[in-house]
């Protein structure tokens, strides 16, 4: 089945970081993968949608010079969190939907990266 | 916009009872979706309903999706300690796919 893979699954920095998290969807192409961000006890918030080869559409309130996304390729999306604070402390998470499976199927989860900003 | 509420909030049952969660809106949606989300983990698709009045199961979980396309529930008959996670009901927005979540029903289980 579909597979989409998070890269790092844990991240602690310091504050003023930036730190980049990988998306990658494994055995299909995604054109749009999805950033979510989950603070801890609460659901899952749409961030951005990643279109490859193209700018990300932002969620009203989220800054795109803050959360900087790139989709250089069908199976790759990036976020990078750019001069992290405490703040930015979240669970981040990506989804994508395979195209084989109909316009109608369901998005597909990476496992998530726990972002800790100290 | 397109909010889905879902209750209860939390549940903490024994081992062997049946759950029961459900989830509404205000909005009509043409698809219904529930994901279960261990501790540290990304969301796993559990059920997909997409057309009115469905019921459809995936072993011990049943989910129906309602008539009038505003609400669904997810059932678990026979609850056991891998139940234990947190539930949540999801949406496609009307345009786009991007999908909205409801606020999830955290299932606890005792042995």
């Amino acid at each position: 089945g579909a597979v989409v893979s998070q890269h790092p699954s844990w991240v602690i920095c310091k504050s003023g970081t930036s730190v980049k998290i990988e998306c990658r969807s494994l055995d299909f192409q995604a054109t749009t993968m999805f950033w979510y961000r989950q603070f801890p006890k609460q659901s899952l918030m749409l961030m951005a949608t990643s279109n490859e080869g193209s700018k990300a559409t932002y969620e009203q309130g989220v800054e795109k010079d803050k959360f900087l996304i790139n989709h250089a390729s069908l199976t790759l999306s990036t976020l990078t969190v750019t001069s992290a604070h405490p703040e930015d402390s979240s669970f981040y998470i990506c989804s994508a939907r395979d195209p084989r499976q109909g316009s109608n199927q369901p998005q597909h989860f990476g496992d998530g990266t726990r972002l800790s900003i100290l | 916009g397109q909010q889905l509420n879902q209750s209860p909030q939390s549940m903490f049952i024994q081992e062997g009872e049946d759950v029961s969660m459900n989830c509404t809106s205000s909005s009509i949606f043409n698809t219904w979706l529930w994901y279960k989300q261990d501790p540290g983990e990304g969301p796993v698709l559990l059920i997909a309903l997409y057309k009115a009045g469905e019921l459809t199961s995936n072993g011990r979980l049943t989910a129906q999706f309602g008539i009038t396309r505003k609400d669904s529930f997810l059932n678990i008959s026979a609850s056991i300690p891998s139940d234990v996670g947190i539930y949540f009901c999801a949406g496609p927005r009307l345009a786009g796919n991007m999908l909205t979540f409801g606020g999830g029903t955290r299932l606890m289980v005792k042995p």
